[in-house]
């Protein structure tokens, strides 16, 4: 059971947009900045959004963060087939112990 | 920029293991360095960081277990591994921290770690 809560998986046709959301509490996301990841099956995850709404470079503008209260949300316009993989949110948990945590993972599918 | 991981294997349960990540293109000393792992058809979960100035911090699964260290002028990290679990299976990832932003930003291939009998 991850810390962080998101769906199992989207779908949209290419072209639309995405979004997929992130659910934490106060120890979380409620007070650090949030990271999203994207990986490609048998690959490496890959930074996609850092301090809950900035790219790093390389990545398009159309991969956007936000965040709101305990939530945070990330968003794809323009999808592509490219874009289908798995995408994790990420954050800093310090309820118990300080440590990172992660969301369960959404599997975004480009129909 | 670049993490390399080595030192997987397969391993009885109750055994150790000690991961390696060989980095390069970057100054150790100057970043947290971290350990994730993911079992097969399973999501990311964070296993375990080294501060620049060598502070450690644990998930509960592997508190009491698993070490993380450094080596700065060797450009290396590491994980000992003890007591290992049927549960430990997974690949495991080395990911960098940067002190300018709040993210991993560069991460290694992954090493493979089989606990079984």
């Amino acid at each position: 059971q991850s810390v962080l809560t998101q769906p199992p998986s989207v779908s949209a046709a290419p072209g639309q947009k995405v979004t997929i959301t992130c659910s934490g509490s106060s120890s979380n996301i409620g007070k650090n900045y949030v990271s999203w990841y994207q990986q490609v099956p048998g690959t490496a995850p890959k930074l996609l959004i850092y301090d809950t709404n900035k790219r790093p470079s390389g990545i398009p503008d159309r991969f956007s963060g936000s965040k709101s209260g305990t939530s945070a949300t990330l968003g794809i316009t323009g999808l592509q087939t490219g874009d289908e993989a798995d995408y994790y949110c990420g954050t800093w948990d310090k309820s118990l112990s300080v440590g990172r945590v992660f969301g369960g993972g959404t599997k975004l599918t480009v129909l | 920029v670049q993490l390399v991981e080595s030192g997987g294997g397969l391993v009885q349960p109750g055994g150790s293991l000690r991961l390696s990540c060989a980095v390069s293109g970057f100054t150790l000393s100057n970043y947290d360095m971290h350990w994730v792992r993911q079992a097969t058809g399973k999501g990311l979960e964070w296993v375990s960081v080294i501060g620049a100035g060598g502070d450690t911090y644990y998930s509960g699964s592997v508190k009491g277990r698993f070490t993380i260290s450094r080596e700065n002028a060797k450009n290396s990290f590491y994980l000992q591994m003890n007591n290992l679990r049927a549960g430990d299976t997974a690949v495991y990832y080395c990911a960098r921290e940067s002190p300018y932003l709040d993210g991993l930003d560069v991460w290694g291939q992954g090493t493979t770690v089989t606990v079984s009998s």
